[in-house]
């Protein structure tokens, strides 16, 4: 079945470190992977995605993701984290279940920021 | 500016009563969304519409139920017959008809709690 799993429910980095946000997914055809953010009590607001071609995608506020099918993962990266960014990041995959195509998430990671 | 509109934020029901959520958008999408948020769970769909009026059930449709008469308004009703409503709903677009590959946009949510 497909499914996506974000191992790291809780994160927390000191302001200034780098970040990688793990997210695996389980799908059978070409993935179509997004990430969203998720500032509290709010919506969600998309970061990035990758539909095809190069494996590395740049998104909004300095994040960029990359997607390696050997290992079913699209892990998000930024070099140099930002008090704003402590948030809540969901990844996505768009699949075909149940008989519709729509957004499976993962449970989310949640990160903490550290002045 | 164009976007989601979801109201009201917050939202106290009664055990035993129905109530609606409100979500309008202008951002001239096909299709809308309703998805129900729980800690440490995701997000998870409760009802899909691709075009005005037809709509499905997703994931988690029991006890809840939906409309679609006009192509900027997807309202959801929690029935009584939900039995564990208190939750954080949120209602998205898309602009192609559940496509694989189409980015979601989200609203602010709506809190819903149980008194």
């Amino acid at each position: 079945a497909q499914s996506v799993t974000q191992p790291d429910i809780h994160i927390t980095v000191s302001e200034g470190a780098s970040l990688e946000l793990r997210c695996n997914y389980s799908y059978g055809a070409t993935p179509y992977l997004f990430w969203y953010v998720q500032s509290p009590g709010q919506g969600l607001q998309l970061l990035l995605k990758y539909f095809s071609g190069d494996t590395l995608v740049q998104g909004i506020k300095g994040f960029e993701a990359e997607f390696k099918r050997s290992q079913s993962s699209f892990n998000l990266r930024k070099p140099s984290v930002h008090w704003s960014d402590a948030a809540e990041y969901f990844c996505a995959v768009g699949a075909y279940s149940g008989g519709y195509n729509k957004l499976i998430f993962g449970a989310g990671t949640r990160l903490a920021v550290h002045p | 500016d164009g976007g989601i509109t979801q109201s009201p934020k917050y939202l106290f029901r009664k055990e035993g009563q129905n109530v609606t959520l409100s979500c309008e958008q202008n951002l001239n999408h096909d299709a809308m969304y309703w998805y129900r948020q729980d800690p440490g769970q995701g997000l998870r769909l409760i009802y899909y519409s691709q075009i005005v009026n037809d709509f499905q059930k997703g994931d988690i449709a029991e006890g809840y139920s939906v409309s679609r008469e006009k192509k900027e308004s997807f309202p959801l009703t929690v029935t009584s017959a939900q039995k564990n409503p208190t939750a954080f709903y949120l209602c998205a677009s898309s602009f192609r008809t559940g496509a694989l590959n189409t980015e979601a946009f989200f609203g602010q949510g709506t809190r819903l709690t149980v008194v």
